[in-house]
């Protein structure tokens, strides 16, 4: 089977940097995805780790550890807009996406 | 280009009561697949599918059938509605042509059962 554990809540500052961890355990890996959901709302996309290390797209990073089964998700200058639900998912053969339960960030001024 | 569409937004039902949810894209992806949501929760694989004739279960696939006859469109059969399938249901699209197998998703479809 396959399970993802992260943080139900976080609450930061605007301005301020954040990270969000997730761990897996998974069988046919194909790499960690991180989408954003704001309320009501479809997930978005918001980065791809297929290989170890650290992808940068903007004022977010994700980052992966393939021995360690762990991911991150570090979103910088944090603004009121990035208030909203994450979500980490591990991908396999066929487009098959498994999702965490979310970690619900709150951006307080 | 729509992207990827579901209809209805809304419905509601009575226990028992069978109905479809409609799912289409535009986008000449290889792979879909439903999610439900629960309040406060993650998105729950259902069935999912990597080709037009082939289909296959996710995590909770039982009172769902689902068909993919073209590689648009992707329909998800509730049999006998039950109020624990009471849920907000999204339809994804994904490629293998796209970076990170990015996953597209419709605006989804807020069902009720009663």
């Amino acid at each position: 089977g396959q399970s993802l554990e992260q943080p139900s809540e976080v609450t930061a500052v605007e301005g301020a940097i954040v990270q969000i961890n997730c761990t897996y355990q998974t069988s046919g890996f194909y790499g960690l995805s991180w989408y954003q959901q704001h309320d009501g709302g479809a997930p978005t996309f918001l980065s791809y780790n297929g290989l170890d290390g650290l992808e940068e797209t903007g004022r977010f990073s994700s980052f992966l550890s393939r021995s360690d089964s762990y991911g991150y998700l570090l979103l910088q200058e944090l603004q009121m807009k990035d208030s909203a639900s994450y979500f980490c998912a591990v991908g396999s053969w066929g487009g098959k996406l498994i999702f965490g339960q979310g970690t619900e960030l709150s951006v307080k001024p | 280009n729509a992207g990827v569409t579901q209809t209805p937004k809304f419905q509601v039902l009575k226990t028992g009561q069978s109905m479809t949810l409609q799912c289409a894209q535009d986008m000449n992806h290889e792979y879909m697949s439903w999610y439900r949501q629960d309040p406060g929760m993650g998105l729950r694989l259902i069935h999912y599918s990597v080709g037009a004739g082939i289909t296959d279960q996710g995590e909770v696939p039982n009172g769902y059938n689902v068909s993919r006859s073209t590689t648009e469109d992707f329909p998800l059969r509730l049999l006998s509605a039950a109020p624990s399938q009471t849920s907000v249901y999204f339809c994804a699209s994904s490629s293998d042509r796209v970076p990170g197998n990015e996953q597209f998703f419709g605006p989804g479809t807020r069902l009720t059962v009663l």
